[in-house]
């Protein structure tokens, strides 16, 4: 079997910091790719990782730990703008398609 | 923005009825994708192509079929539409095997099952 957890909803104030969780468990691993999608909207791309370590791109990063089948997505300088659901993603090979989680929707507060 | 349009954007149709949703692609991409996504659930395959006529099912994939008989053309139809089917669904596709992990979706379709 395969599964995925993260936190249902998260609440950040503006121009904080916050860290969503994503641990799996998967038969295979093959890398862990983050989505966001705003309310009305369509899933678009946000990051991946192949590797352990860090992902910076802009406010956002993403890391991943294959020993402790963990990964986060960190949200800076949060802004109102950044209130979605944002899901995590496991491709447990280069052949088959992604598994997502049930997201996590961030709420940004003034 | 990747090219990929979704048809209808909304429907509702009545239990027993045949319904077809149509994704249409410019970006020349091999793999496409079904997904549904409902509350509590987030998104779920339902079927994925890696190429014309080649295609295989994915999690969700009870009483849907799709078909693919062009590079840019995915269908998703249901037999015989039930209210469980009610949901809204995306459509994704990707440039390659090595790159399903960076999927574009479309902009859904909203179906509703009466």
């Amino acid at each position: 079997g395969q599964s995925l957890e993260q936190p249902s909803e998260v609440t950040a104030v503006e121009g904080a910091i916050v860290q969503i969780n994503c641990t799996y468990q998967t038969s295979g691993f093959y890398g862990l790719s983050w989505y966001q999608q705003h309310d009305g909207g369509a899933p678009t791309f946000l990051s991946y990782n192949g590797l352990d370590g860090l992902e910076e791109t802009g406010r956002f990063s993403s890391f991943l730990s294959r020993s402790d089948s963990y990964g986060y997505l960190l949200l800076q300088e949060l802004q109102m703008k950044d209130s979605a659901s944002y899901f995590c993603a496991v491709a447990r090979s280069g052949n088959t398609p992604l598994v997502f989680g049930k997201g996590t929707r961030l709420s940004v507060i003034a | 923005d990747a090219g990929i349009t979704q048809s209808p954007r909304h429907k509702v149709t009545e239990t027993g009825t045949p319904v077809t949703l149509r994704c249409h692609q410019t970006e020349n991409h091999r793999y496409m994708y079904w997904y549904r996504q409902d509350p509590g659930h987030g998104l779920r395959l339902i079927h994925y192509s890696y190429g014309v006529k080649d295609t295989d099912k994915g999690e969700v994939s009870d009483g849907y079929s799709v078909s693919r008989s062009k590079t840019e053309d995915f269908l998703l139809t249901l037999e015989s539409a039930t209210s469980s089917q009610t949901s809204v669904y995306f459509c994704a596709i990707s440039e390659s095997r090595a790159s399903q992990t960076e999927q574009y979706f479309g902009p859904g379709t909203r179906l509703t099952v009466t």
